[in-house]
C-alpha cells in the first residue's frame, strides 16, 4: 500500500505486505529529516532519521528515501505487522540544525488489517 | 536513561489558574524544545532553548511562559488558559545543534475548563 503526500491521511494495508508513506516537504534548505511514529496517547517516537548528504537510509524493517530534487521523503515498512498501526509524520528541520525545531508534516494514519 | 520525562501526564485547570509542566532529560543533551498538538494534528513548535537560553519563540502567547533553571530541566509556566489551549504538550530534546538524537517526551494532557 501507498499513501500520497500530504493529502491522504489513512493507508490500509494487509498484515505481512509492505507500506509506503510518503512525505512532500517544503523548504529546500532543510537538511535533516525524521520519521516518527505516534500511538495514541503517546509521544512522537523515532524511527529513523537521514541527513540531506544520503538518498536512503535502511533500518530495521525501515527505509528512508530522500530526493531533493522533488522534495521528497518515503517511508518504506516491510512486512508490516499489527503494531506498526500508528500515526506516521515526516518532520524536516529547517535551518540546519537540530536548535532551530522541526516542522511536522500532516501524517497519515497506518492500519494494518489481519 | 534515554528518555525525556514529563510530569503531569494530565492536568485539569480553570482560566484563572496558575500551573506549572515539568521536563527533564539526563542524556546530556544541550537542546530542549516545546510543542503543542491539537487532536489529529501534527506537532507545532512553540519554544527553543539552546545551551540554557531562549533562542526560538514561535510568536506563543505570553500566557505561557518557558523556563530553563538548568541543561536538564524544562518547564512551562502557564497562567490565564483559554479553553482553546487545551491540547497535548510535547517536551522534545536533542544533543546540540545538529538535531542528533531528538527524542520526544510522552506528553502532558492539558484540559482548560
Amino acid at each position: 500500500g501507498e499513501s500520497v503526500g500530504l493529502h491522504l491521511p489513512t493507508l490500509s494495508v494487509q498484515e505481512g505486505d509492505n507500506s509506503i508513506i510518503n512525505c512532500a516537504y517544503s523548504n529546500s534548505a532543510s537538511d535533516y529529516f525524521i520519521w516518527y511514529k505516534q500511538e495514541s496517547g503517546k509521544g512522537p517516537q523515532f524511527i529513523i532519521d537521514i541527513r540531506s548528504n544520503m538518498d536512503k537510509r535502511q533500518g530495521q524493517r525501515v527505509t528512508v528515501l530522500l530526493n531533493k530534487t522533488v522534495k521528497h521523503l518515503s517511508l518504506q515498512i516491510a512486512a508490516t505487522q499489527p503494531g506498526d498501526s500508528a500515526v506516521y509524520f515526516c518532520a524536516e528541520n529547517i535551518g540546519g540544525g537540530g536548535a532551530d525545531g522541526l516542522t511536522f508534516g500532516k501524517g497519515t494514519h497506518l492500519i494494518i488489517q489481519p | 536513561d534515554t528518555e525525556v520525562t514529563q510530569t503531569p501526564k494530565h492536568l485539569v485547570m480553570g482560566m484563572t489558574n496558575k500551573k506549572s509542566l515539568k521536563c527533564e532529560q539526563h542524556m546530556g543533551h544541550r537542546a530542549m524544545y516545546w510543542y503543542k498538538q491539537k487532536a489529529k494534528k501534527p506537532p507545532e513548535l512553540m519554544f527553543v532553548y539552546s545551551y540554557e537560553k531562549l533562542s526560538i519563540n514561535e510568536s506563543v502567547p505570553s500566557r505561557f511562559s518557558p523556563e530553563c533553571p538548568n541543561s536538564s530541566l524544562l518547564n512551562l509556566h502557564l497562567h490565564a488558559l483559554q479553553p482553546e489551549d487545551s491540547a497535548l504538550y510535547l517536551c522534545a530534546s536533542s544533543q546540540d545543534s545538529r538535531g542528533d538524537g531528538y527524542t520526544f517526551g510522552s506528553g502532558t494532557r492539558l484540559t482548560v475548563v
